[in-house]
């Protein structure tokens, strides 16, 4: 089976940066993904990682050690838009994707 | 562009009756499609997907089944709904490997009554 963990919520302050982190033990890997959806909305491309390191996208970043099993997302410079559930998402063979079941960030001002 | 389209947007029905989803994608062809469903709370479960016209894998065995008719067409249908078949279900699409981004349409949003 898969198994993909990540908090459920996360609070924080407009301007400020979050870390939403990321475990998984999974029957295969091809990449880990990171997906944004708001509410009531289709989920949204943020970052594909399939080698160790981090990539960065403007205000994203994420992640990834295949060793330990472990990805986060970084967001920078808090927007009130970025209020939103973000999904990781793991490549387990050539075509299923399987998901955690996200985590709900809060902006505030 | 490739665009994709579901509809409908949103469906409330009673339990028994049958379902019919569909999902078309536009401006691209051979796509790899796929179902989701979202529970409330909960993250995306693959329900099936398909390589090709006639080509579909069932991920989880239930009282749903998928069709693709045409090459970017693929419907997701029931006989009997279940009141536990509620919930937001996605349709995506890929291009063939080596790319595995998959990209999500709309949803539909279903309430079994």
């Amino acid at each position: 089976g898969q198994n993909i963990d990540q908090p459920t919520e996360m609070t924080a302050t407009e301007g400020a940066i979050v870390q939403i982190n990321c475990t998984y033990q999974t029957s295969g890997f091809n990449g880990l993904f990171w997906y944004q959806q708001h509410a009531g909305e289709a989920p949204t491309f943020l970052s594909y990682n399939v080698l160790d390191g981090l990539e960065e996208k403007g205000r994203f970043s994420s992640f990834l050690s295949r060793s330990k099993g472990y990805s986060y997302l970084l967001l920078k410079e808090l927007q009130m838009k970025d209020s939103a559930s973000y999904l990781c998402a793991v490549f387990v063979n050539d075509y299923k994707l399987s998901f955690g079941a996200g985590t709900t960030v809060t902006v505030r001002a | 562009s490739q665009t994709i389209h579901q509809w409908p947007a949103t469906l409330v029905q009673p339990v028994g009756s049958p379902l019919s989803l569909e999902c078309t994608v536009e401006g691209t062809s051979n796509p790899n499609l796929y179902w989701y469903r979202q529970a409330a709370g909960r993250g995306l479960q693959l329900l099936f997907y398909s390589i090709g016209i006639d080509q579909i894998s069932s991920e989880v065995p239930q009282n749903l089944s998928a069709s693709r008719p045409q090459d970017r067409q693929f419907i997701l249908s029931s006989k009997k709904l279940l009141l536990s078949d509620s919930g937001f279900y996605l349709c995506a699409w890929s291009v063939k490997l080596p790319s595995r981004e998959q990209y999500f349409g709309p949803g539909t949003r279903l309430t079994v009554t």
